[in-house]
């Protein structure tokens, strides 16, 4: 059964400041990777989806990568501003479409 | 136009009763999930339906009980509810374990 943990589970920096978020998978045949974001009491927004053949992907100052061979994918935010400070979730899904989640890293940017 | 859309966003009801959350999505996909997440944040998986067909179901009480009436539906049902019971539900929904797209939740308060 794959395990997926995200380090650290809280976060703070100032603002402006470049952050890297990461996610660890347990197995790495996986299809394709999520990152997600929750802001408190909101859904989860989906921000970026890496295909298992892509070593990135892009939108705006998020940076995805993804490394399947270590089970590793990061998330870059460049310039980080207040309204960035939200949960963010990672998740992988199995071949029998059941999506498997970690645990958030919850981020705050200070003004 | 919301892609994936549940009602009610709020229910606050007394231990014992019976209630049912309702989600529909328009993104034409054939597989839909229920998600719990409790006061810690993590995301549990319920139930997913594939094109009208149960093809998870993890381990929940049987007071819990799906029903998928077409493939843009699935509906949960909670029957004699219980404190513990109190938390935020999300439906979400993908094609062949592509992109999850997640609903607003409802959240789900019992006194």
């Amino acid at each position: 059964k794959q395990e997926v943990t995200q380090i650290p589970a809280a976060l703070s920096v100032p603002e402006g400041e470049n952050l890297v978020l990461n996610c660890s998978f347990t197995d790495s045949a996986i299809y394709n990777l999520q990152w997600f974001r929750q802001d408190p009491g909101k859904g989860l927004t989906s921000l970026l989806l890496i295909q298992s053949s892509q070593r990135e992907q892009t939108s705006g100052r998020l940076n995805a990568s993804l490394d399947k061979s270590s089970g590793r994918s990061t998330l870059y935010i460049a310039a980080s501003q207040p309204g960035d400070s939200a949960t963010y979730l990672c998740a992988v899904p199995d071949t029998g479409n059941q999506f498997y989640f970690g645990t958030g890293t919850s981020l705050t940017v200070i003004p | 136009d919301t892609a994936v859309s549940q009602t009610p966003k709020y229910l606050v009801t007394q231990m014992g009763n019976d209630k049912s959350i309702k989600c529909e999505q328009n993104l034409g996909h054939d597989t839909m999930y229920w998600y719990k997440q409790d006061s810690k944040k993590f995301l549990k998986i319920m139930f997913s339906y594939n094109n009208k067909e149960l093809i998870i179901n993890e381990t929940v009480p049987n007071r819990f009980s799906p029903k998928s009436p077409d493939k843009a539906h699935l509906n949960l049902h909670i029957n004699s509810l219980e404190l513990g019971d109190s938390a935020v539900y999300f439906c979400a929904s993908s094609q062949l374990a592509r992109e999850l797209f997640f609903g607003e939740g409802s959240r789900l308060t019992v006194l």
